[in-house]
């Protein structure tokens, strides 16, 4: 079952802060966050496994609600490099992730 | 953190020929492996999970005639488009489990002409 992505494309300046977010309708074990660039392979973020936890690398960070059916993705004053196409991949245990639409970010000078 | 190798990266083919691509950990054992197709402006989507030493798994919609996996060892997986038509073109990316995190080869952009 496919998590639900929103919103599908943001247009940022350079500075601006985002919000990505990624739905389940049924409790999930873990998100795993990725980005892609154009003609690339999706790059690892990060993973998050319990319900209430944050956590974050430098000014990207994410989280993870209690009941383990929403997570969100923040990126903080946004720079250039941080345009590309964000997935979510959720899991229920030991399956392959699956993966949710992508949001395209553009970030502008 | 753990190393995906795929091979090649890109292919161009004729209509009705065969083409592999190869899916190696390099730095880990993969009792598992995962071929993930991707259109142009789309998601990734899971074709087939390969498992070593047995038959792969196929998601609904897939056809394991035209789309054959072979996971020989415990390093390699490999996914070969049978009787390629256009349609086939895509890009191909396999992907491995360590350490609770999914790793990804870079991919190979097929293109059938």
């Amino acid at each position: 079952q496919q998590p639900v992505q929103s919103p599908q494309a943001v247009i940022l300046r350079e500075g601006e802060d985002a919000v990505i977010n990624c739905s389940s309708s049924k409790a999930l074990y873990s998100v795993h966050w990725y980005r892609q660039k154009h003609g690339e392979a999706p790059v690892f973020l990060m993973i998050l496994l319990k319900g209430g936890e944050q956590k974050g690398h430098e000014k990207i960070s994410a989280s993870f609600n209690e009941k383990k059916q929403q997570s969100s993705l923040y990126l903080t004053a946004s720079q250039l490099s941080y345009s590309g196409t964000y997935f979510c991949g959720t899991e229920w245990g030991n399956t392959p992730l699956v993966f949710g639409k992508g949001t395209r970010l553009s970030v502008i000078a | 953190g753990a190393v995906v190798s795929q091979h090649p990266s890109w292919v161009i083919c004729k209509s009705g020929t065969s083409v592999k691509i190869e899916c190696r950990s390099l730095d880990f054992q993969a009792t598992t492996m995962f071929w993930y197709r991707q259109f142009p402006k789309q998601s990734l989507m899971l074709m087939a999970t390969s498992n070593e030493g047995s038959k792969a798994t196929y998601e609904q919609g897939v056809e394991k005639d035209k789309f054959l996996i072979n996971h020989a060892s415990l390093t390699l997986s490999t996914l070969t488009v049978t009787s390629a038509h256009p349609e086939d073109s895509s890009f191909y990316i396999c992907s491995a489990r360590a350490q609770g995190k999914a790793f990804f080869g870079q991919g190979t952009r097929l293109t059938v002409v």
